[in-house]
């Protein structure tokens, strides 16, 4: 079965640059999609299909797909950005859908 | 918009079964994949299946195949989780999820139901 790796843990400090990272084999040939999760609350997509954003959600975050690793970024970290993160496939040879292992975002 | 909201809260014994409801508005359910995903306390997001209403297909993860049934209520716009022989690690929160046509990426979410499965 396709396995998507994320570091258990990012820390940042407030205004600068987080990045999460999601490997997987070949994953840049597939559609990545970003969600995240506040403490006690649902996910919540913040980037679909590699780097669109849905409105609402801050140009602050963007993601980028491309080999073996997907990226999402956040820009400018505010404290309001404490989350656990989640990347999302649809592998097509198994017909299935996948999550990666989820990274919670600390903001020192 | 599409809004999505959940049955509440459950105790079972180890052995029975659960079953969760899930219930949309603001669009048909025949127009939208409904897809369940679970948590279980400190872990992460396990995907458990899908139901495509384009090729009326239900596609469970393997993990549960046997023991997993998704079914809908077209006329409530009400889909439904029906998990058997629960075990303890069957605790979790359970979350109905959907998309829309060739968009896949699970928007909205419902709130989520907690299950306990404890004697």
């Amino acid at each position: 079965s396709y396995v998507l790796t994320q570091p258990p843990s990012v820390s940042v400090a407030p205004g600068n640059t987080a990045r999460i990272t999601c490997g997987g084999n070949n994953i840049g040939s597939k559609s990545v999609h970003w969600y995240q999760q506040k403490s006690g609350q649902a996910p919540v997509v913040v980037i679909y299909y590699d780097s669109d954003r849905p409105s609402g959600i801050p140009e602050r975050f963007s993601g980028s797909n491309s080999g073996n690793t997907a990226t999402l970024t956040i820009s400018r970290v505010e404290a309001g950005d404490e989350a656990d993160y989640y990347c999302h496939v649809w592998d097509r040879s198994s017909d299935h859908y996948v999550f990666g292992t989820g990274t919670k975002v600390t903001v020192l | 918009q599409i809004q999505v909201v959940q049955s509440g809260a459950e105790v079972k014994k180890p052995g029975a079964s659960v079953k969760v409801s899930c219930r949309v508005s603001g669009y048909s359910l025949t127009e939208l994949s409904i897809h369940w995903v679970r948590q279980a306390p400190g872990k992460g997001l396990e995907w458990m299946g899908s139901f495509d209403p384009e090729d009326e297909k239900t596609i469970y993860a393997e993990k549960f195949q046997g023991r997993v049934t998704m079914t809908e209520d077209t006329f409530t716009d009400t889909a439904f989780m029906q998990l058997s022989s629960l075990r303890s690690d069957d605790t979790a929160i359970y979350y109905c999820a959907t998309s829309h046509g060739d968009f896949n990426a699970f928007d909205p979410w419902g709130q989520g139901t907690l299950v306990t499965v404890s004697s």
